[in-house]
């Protein structure tokens, strides 16, 4: 799996977009980018996951680089509900069956 | 709600004693994924299984071991527990391709004293 690196922390304001970057710079070809959150005292919940091309969701969008060594978690408007720690995760597809390896993630404060 | 269970919600116990977490995945769901997340460790992958199947293995102590029955539910079952072993375990479910989503239940809160 491909090591990623994001922010330890971001700060945003109520109802104004978020842009949350990773760098996965050493991604391969079959490398997926999934995006994940956990919200206080739950467990992770998908936002989205993307290959090549940008994806959007009614959650959030995934800007992937055309390099595919860096992508953006877009949140168009942020609520406080949003307030959570992010993960950006990259994993082999197929040769690793699916295990997801969290780094530490960004943790992202919602102000009002 | 994620469809995924996990009991119990919290649990505790004391040094070198044996637990019995339980999972039950979603509707459909064939892979069951056991991840363990403490304060100092983070989130990790222990293992997962894939309709019965042990398909991959992550850090899971020789201690911790795992199975996945007939009708899918999964039980991760922790022996000889330490003071370290403290964590927020959660069961997570896909339908059981690799690169798809993962659900992932509420998790058991396990404290050794």
């Amino acid at each position: 799996d491909a090591k990623t690196t994001q922010p330890n922390s971001m700060e945003s304001n109520e109802e104004e977009p978020v842009h949350l970057p990773c760098n996965h710079s050493t991604i391969s070809g079959t490398d997926y980018i999934h995006w994940y959150r956990q919200l206080p005292s739950q467990g992770p919940e998908y936002v989205i996951h993307g290959l090549t091309s940008n994806v959007n969701n009614r959650m959030a969008s995934l800007a992937i680089a055309e390099d595919r060594k860096s992508s953006t978690l877009i949140l168009h408007r942020a609520t406080l509900r949003d307030a959570a720690v992010y993960y950006c995760i990259s994993n082999a597809g197929g040769t690793s069956y699916g295990k997801l390896t969290f780094g530490q993630g960004t943790i992202l404060t919602v102000h009002p | 709600d994620s469809g995924v269970t996990q009991t119990p919600k919290h649990l505790i116990t004391a040094t070198g004693q044996r637990v019995t977490l339980r999972c039950s995945p979603r509707s459909g769901d064939l892979s069951v994924y056991w991840y363990q997340q403490s304060l100092d460790q983070g989130l990790q992958f222990l293992i997962q299984y894939y309709n019965g199947e042990e398909r991959a293995k992550g850090n899971i102590l020789e201690r911790f071991s795992a199975q996945q029955f007939p009708d899918l539910h999964s039980e991760l079952n922790l022996s000889s527990l330490e003071l370290g072993d403290s964590a927020l375990y959660f069961c997570a479910s896909s339908e059981g391709r690799s690169e798809e989503t993962q659900y992932f239940g509420p998790g058991t809160r396990l404290l050794v004293l």
